[in-house]
């Protein structure tokens, strides 16, 4: 598709359990964050691939939280043992090299743990 | 770290104008966006500020003044359909873009 895919759009875990979302980013968009935002909250960044730079991990909470990005396109957040803080939508976007601020975001995925 | 400062809420009446302040101290600057987020919705990029002075695209406008480390977007003739988040970002040193908590602008007839 033209723009940004991921997956689940819903997802609804017991606590404990583990989880990972899936990030599609547009074609050619060498730029990948992950950002959290709570419900009438702010975006939280969390993790930002640059093409084959060294992931900036900055962001992620705790070390339950981990991210890759496989060939430089599909990236996958994973969040072991799920806790009910975790809840939240976690939203991925994408941009070009020359233009790292214009990012594109995905529709998000919202996560719920009971 | 990184401090990005905006109003939490404001509201205007159709057909006015609102101003939405954001302020931010960041360890080098590398340019200066904003975003509106519909509620529900994933936010989409609206602005682009890296020099000092105002950008206008329509009815929105924004501002920036690296030397005070201040920034404004200008919404005039306001519609309904302008309700929403408008969100405050800047690239400091590193090319991550962080976000600020956002403003949330009421629109009523």
């Amino acid at each position: 598709g033209a723009g940004v895919s991921q997956s689940p759009s819903n997802k609804v875990t017991e606590k404990g359990k583990d989880v990972e979302l899936r990030c599609d980013p547009i074609s050619g968009h060498t730029a990948l964050y992950w950002y959290r935002q709570s419900l009438g909250q702010g975006l939280e960044f969390l993790i930002y691939f640059q093409g084959n730079s060294a992931p900036d991990k900055s962001g992620l909470p705790s070390d339950r939280f981990s991210a890759e990005r496989t060939g430089g396109s599909v990236s996958t957040l994973t969040i072991q043992r799920t806790q009910q803080e975790d809840s939240a939508v976690y939203l991925c976007a994408s941009s070009l090299a020359k233009r790292t601020g214009e990012l594109f975001f995905g529709e998000g995925s919202r996560l719920t743990v009971l | 770290g990184q401090n990005i400062d905006q109003p939490t809420e404001m509201t205007a009446t159709e057909g006015a104008i609102v101003q939405i302040n954001c302020t931010y101290q960041t360890s080098g600057f590398n340019g200066l966006f904003w975003y509106q987020q519909h509620a529900g919705e994933a936010p989409t990029f609206l602005s682009y500020n890296v020099l000092d002075g105002l950008e206008e695209k329509g009815r929105f406008s924004s501002f920036l003044s690296r030397s005070k480390g201040y920034s404004y977007l200008l919404l005039k003739e306001l519609q309904m359909k302008d309700s929403a988040s408008y969100l405050c970002a800047v690239i400091p040193a590193g090319n991550k873009l962080t976000f600020g908590g956002g403003t949330r602008v009421l629109v009523k007839p």
